[in-house]
């Protein structure tokens, strides 16, 4: 069964520090991953995508990698602001479709 | 306009009875997406439009749930004889359909349903 698991499932972290959020995928085919952000009350909002052949991919402060041997994705934020507090999603896309398949979401809370 | 745009924003209704949710996609997109969020849960795919072509609406989960997308821009989906497991976030997605980011989705805000 194609699924997506986040990890961990909430997060709490002062202002200015690193975080790091896990997702593992037991999907397949497998065309790209994608990272979402979703302030509450929003939708999500695109933040990377990698394909196969992508190991790390930036946006900012934000840095995505990609172990598609592993089936594993991380999301790693730099020096975290308060904006940073939502949920982040990864969703994986199996190829060949247009129904990308969504983990449950990582909840972080970015405190002063 | 700007982003994609969806209406309601909140919906509260009693069981048993019809609502439909709009969306306006992102002027230009082809493709558009109906999504559900329940609480604690990943995105479920209800259904998606492509251009001219057939829905795929492999995800819709019961006969109760139905879309519609007219003249190729807005999407109206609409739930009849509404249950309280229907609650939920309704979150609809437009993309390019092609190009380079032809399968990036932006979303909207979503519709809350609240069914009573």
């Amino acid at each position: 069964k194609n699924q997506v698991e986040q990890s961990p499932q909430s997060l709490i972290i002062l202002e200015g520090k690193n975080c790091t959020l896990q997702c593992n995928y037991t999907v397949s085919p497998f065309s790209n991953l994608r990272w979402y952000k979703q302030d509450t009350g929003r939708g999500p909002v695109s933040l990377t995508i990698m394909t196969f052949s992508e190991n790390t991919k930036s946006n900012g402060r934000y840095t995505a990698t990609l172990d598609a041997d592993t089936k594993q994705s991380s999301l790693h934020i730099t020096a975290s602001q308060l904006s940073d507090s939502a949920s982040y999603i990864c969703v994986v896309n199996p190829g060949g479709y247009n129904k990308l398949i969504f983990g449950a979401g990582t909840r972080l809370a970015v405190h002063p | 306009g700007a982003g994609v745009s969806q209406s309601p924003s909140n919906k509260v209704t009693e069981k048993g009875k019809d609502v439909e949710l709009r969306c306006d996609p992102i002027s230009g997109h082809t493709a558009l997406y109906w999504y559900r969020q329940s609480l604690g849960q990943g995105l479920e795919f209800l259904i998606y439009f492509q251009g001219n072509s057939a829905p795929d609406k492999s995800g819709l989960p019961s006969d109760r749930f139905s879309a519609e997308r007219t003249g190729g821009s807005v999407s109206t989906l609409t739930i009849q004889r509404t249950q309280q497991e229907d609650s939920a976030v309704y979150l609809c997605a437009s993309s390019p359909g092609k190009g380079q980011e032809k399968n990036i989705q932006y979303f909207g805000a979503g519709t809350r349903l609240s069914v009573l």
